[in-house]
């Protein structure tokens, strides 16, 4: 069975500062992995996803993540974090593709000092 | 703006009522989602449906139903609505078997179970 773990349900960072977000996951097969962002009202938009291919992947709006497998890790990075990059971000892991059955993490939402 | 609507935006129901959300999918995309979001949480998965059979389900009770219709658009019904599912409900399309394959959501409705 997939599972998503976020640690810090709330992360604060000065504009500027490197922000990173934590994800690890569980997975009886090699994973897919995400990282969504959510605003206010509005839906899920992918920032990034893992597919085997390269272990760094780089992302919308500056975000990158990087796939350990030996730590069953994905977390989330940027070098300089924006007053626009506050919202909520979600990983998330499937096991059967890249559009389908996701397991979404408990999500983190990252807020951005002036 | 991803080409996935969802109607309507806001509903309130008393419990033991029933309910129809409605999706539509973005154009050519012939598989879409159904996602919970309680407050507070990461979206869990409700059901999958691939050319307008049902291809994938979450832990959530029979009645929990849906339908996908020959142009792709689809309908999450829920029977004896109970206090807990007020949440947010998603609606995401996809295309598998593409090189870019991805979930595309919807801004979601809003349920309140009253």
């Amino acid at each position: 069975a997939q599972s998503v773990t976020q640690l810090g349900s709330h992360v604060s960072v000065s504009e500027g500062a490197l922000v990173l977000l934590r994800c690890n996951y569980s997975s009886s097969v090699p994973p897919y992995l995400f990282w969504y962002v959510q605003y206010p009202n509005q839906g899920l938009q992918l920032l990034l996803k893992y597919t085997s291919a390269a272990t760094l992947v780089k992302g919308i709006n500056g975000f990158e993540a990087e796939f350990k497998k030996s730590e069953t890790s994905f977390h989330l990075t940027k070098p300089s974090a924006h007053m626009s990059d506050a919202a909520e971000y979600f990983c998330a892991v499937s096991e059967s593709g890249a559009g389908n059955m996701l397991t979404f993490g408990g999500g983190t939402r990252l807020m951005v000092k002036p | 703006e991803t080409g996935v609507t969802q109607s309507p935006t806001h509903l309130i129901k008393t419990r033991g009522q029933q309910v129809t959300l409605r999706c539509s999918s973005q154009s050519g995309h012939n598989t879409v989602s159904w996602y919970q979001q309680a407050l507070g949480q990461g979206p869990q998965f409700i059901f999958q449906y691939y050319r307008e059979e049902e291809n994938g389900r979450g832990n959530f009770p029979p009645r929990f139903s849906g339908l996908q219709f020959p142009n792709y658009s689809s309908e999450l019904n829920v029977n004896a609505l109970e206090l807990d599912d007020s949440a947010l409900y998603l609606c995401a399309s996809s295309l598998p078997g593409t090189t870019n394959e991805k979930l595309f959501f919807g801004s979601g409705t809003q349920l309140s179970v009253l």
